[in-house]
């Protein structure tokens, strides 16, 4: 079957560092997505992986590991804003995502 | 804004009435997608279409009916739902489903369903 893990809630103090962490097991591979939603709004895209390695936007990096099935988002310097769920998906062999239930990030002052 | 539109933005109904849900996008996109939302879950994929053409229906029950007129307009009829149908429900396009880069997809701000 097709499984995308992922923690269902973290904790962190505004400032600091964050990773989020996602495992997946899907029928074949056309990338992997995080998407943030914020409470009571959509879903909006932050990154994209389709080679290992790690991605940098700003202070939001993508990290990707095909053979380990295994990908994490890093938030840095993280703002009271980023107080959102996390979303990681992954693009099967049919072009769909396929979705995990998502990490709500929590930021404390 | 994404570029994505969704009306209503809340709905509540009983189990015999008969609504439809709008989703528009004007993003010149290719691809649109039904998806429901319920608490602590994943994202679901109900319906897919691209270029006006249905390619999956993920064993959605027959009381949700899609309906796409053209690339930028998507329906979802809704008749005798159940309490358990209550969800957030979430259009969202993409510029075309053949190129994995290209299935970014844009969403729109749901509609909150609440059926009684």
């Amino acid at each position: 079957g097709q499984n995308i893990d992922q923690p269902t809630e973290m904790t962190a103090t505004e400032g600091a560092i964050v990773q989020i962490n996602c495992t997946y097991q899907t029928s074949g591979f056309n990338g992997l997505f995080w998407y943030q939603q914020h409470a009571g709004e959509a879903p909006t895209f932050l990154s994209y992986n389709v080679l290992d390695g790690l991605e940098e936007k700003g202070r939001f990096s993508s990290f990707l590991s095909r053979s380990k099935g295994y990908s994490y988002l890093l938030l840095k310097e993280l703002q009271m804003k980023d107080s959102a769920s996390y979303l990681c998906a992954v693009g099967d062999s049919n072009y769909q995502l396929i979705w995990g239930a998502g990490t709500k990030l929590i930021i404390k002052p | 804004e994404t570029g994505v539109t969704q009306t209503p933005r809340h709905l509540v109904m009983g189990m015999t009435n008969k609504k439809s849900l709008k989703c528009e996008q004007h993003l010149g996109h290719n691809a649109m997608y039904w998806y429901k939302q319920s608490a602590k879950k994943p994202l679901e994929l109900m319906f897919v279409y691209n270029f006006k053409e249905q390619t999956e229906n993920n064993s959605v029950p027959s009381r949700f009916s899609p309906e796409c007129p053209n690339s930028s307009h998507l329906f979802l009829h809704l008749h005798t739902l159940q309490p358990e149908d209550s969800a957030l429900y979430l259009c969202a396009s993409s510029p075309s489903l053949e190129r994995a880069n290209y299935n970014e997809q844009f969403f729109g701000p749901g509609t909150r369903l609440t059926v009684l």
